[in-house]
This record gives structure tokens, C-alpha cells and sequence, in this order.
């Protein structure tokens, strides 16, 4: 199985701020990743797919970049609504791995 | 609007099977662009892919699952179905079922899940 490894772990930012979080593959998986977005108490969101294509109705604040092993999700001026859990997914080979989650949180 | 909504029991017995189905409304399952998926989520914890199915019934199990798991589709219904058995403790999760989308850029095949279901929460106790 790929394994995807995301950092940090946990993050505490401030509204307007522009934050970076960085998956990491186990092996070369191209561009197949996707990032989540996970709410508490829901079901995730589908915000990025193909490393860098945003998901329709997603704001333009978020994007995508990377390939290989090494990937970012980028979140400019960050929202009240942008505090939440985010997931990367590889998608090159099954199982569809995730990586372990990073959850951010408000300053 | 496509919208998916996972349905069964709640409580399931240790060493029992656990049982689930996702029916879809607002589109139909059968068209050939999508698969059907099952992901679960431990409490406080991370994603883990169950596996997915096409209409046909061809599917692709997480390995790690494969010996416990058999995903079905019932097109008639326009539902698919998720059975674990051998159930443990470890398998208590939420249970989402989702379609997973395929995209193609420059030749190149892109898989995620864009429509999730609510989710549902299944313990195994007894």
C-alpha cells in the first residue's frame, strides 16, 4: 500500500492568515491527490482532485500543488470556515490511501 | 441534485455481520462514469477506503478488508451495499458511502469522491 504522511499534524492559525499543509507519498503517485476538507460531525468535502484542480463551488482561497512524492494545499487569507480537518488521498493505485489528518484550528 | 444516504443497523454483535446500504436518489447509479464507494472512520480518527463498485458489479476491496468484505449493487433500486463480517471492536466507525468521480486530463485518469453521504455510526458491542 502507499502510505501518505501529512505535517503537521495540527496547526493553530489566525483569520487571514495563509497557511501550508504538506502530504507526502511513499512512493512516486504523480498527480493523483486529492484533498478533503472534514467538518466535525460530517462528512468530508471534496476540495482538490489532480493535485491542482479545484472542485467546482470551491473558493478560489484554497489551492493545490505538487508532484511525485511531494504535495501542498495552500489556504490564503484564511476564513472562520477554513478551521476544520484536512485530508490528502492518493488515487493512483487501490487501497485509495488517506493521510492521517491535520487539523486546524484557530490562534 | 445527486444525494446519497446510508441506512442499517446501528449496534452490531461481535463476530456478526454488519450490513449496509447506500441508496441513491437525484441520479441514477448505472451510469458508467462513476463507481460507488464505502469509506469508514474510526471515533476520533483518520479515513480509511472500504473499497468501491461499479454498476456491473466489478469491485475493488482494501486488502487489508478484502477476506471480510462483499460490496453489492442493486440497480433496479439504484442502491449498493456494504457487507463486513467477522465483526471486532476495531470495526466500529462511521460508515460513509460515496461516488467516486474520474476526471481526464492530458490522457491521464483522475479518481475522487465528489457526492458523500451523512454518514452512519455502527458499534460493535454486545
Amino acid at each position: 500500500d502507499i502510505q501518505m504522511t501529512q505535517s503537521p499534524s495540527s496547526l493553530s492559525a489566525s483569520v487571514g492568515d495563509r497557511v501550508t499543509i504538506t502530504c507526502r507519498a511513499s512512493q512516486s503517485i504523480n498527480t493523483y491527490l486529492n484533498w478533503y476538507q472534514q467538518k466535525p460531525g460530517k462528512a468530508p468535502n471534496l476540495l482538490i482532485y489532480g493535485a491542482s484542480t479545484l472542485q467546482s463551488g470551491v473558493p478560489s482561497r484554497f489551492s493545490g500543488s505538487g508532484s511525485g512524492t511531494d504535495f501542498t494545499l495552500t489556504i490564503n487569507s484564511l476564513q472562520p470556515a477554513d478551521f476544520s480537518t484536512y485530508y490528502c488521498q492518493q488515487s493512483v493505485s487501490s487501497p485509495y490511501t488517506f493521510g492521517q489528518g491535520t487539523k486546524l484550528e484557530i490562534k | 441534485q445527486l444525494q446519497l444516504q446510508e441506512s442499517g443497523p446501528r449496534l452490531v454483535n461481535p463476530s456478526e455481520t454488519l450490513s449496509l446500504t447506500c441508496t441513491v436518489s437525484g441520479g441514477s447509479i448505472s451510469n458508467n462514469n462513476y463507481y460507488w464507494g464505502w469509506i469508514r472512520q474510526p471515533p476520533g480518527k483518520g479515513l480509511e477506503w472500504i473499497g468501491n463498485i461499479y454498476y456491473s458489479g466489478s469491485t475493488y476491496y482494501n486488502p487489508s478488508l478484502e477476506s471480510r468484505v462483499t460490496m453489492s449493487v442493486d440497480t433496479s433500486k439504484n442502491q449498493f451495499s456494504l457487507k463486513l463480517t467477522s465483526v471486532t471492536a476495531a470495526d466500529t466507525a462511521v460508515y460513509y458511502c460515496a461516488r467516486q468521480s474520474t476526471m481526464i486530463r492530458e490522457d491521464i485518469y483522475y479518481y475522487y469522491m465528489d457526492v458523500w453521504g451523512k454518514g452512519t455510526t455502527v458499534t460493535v458491542s454486545s
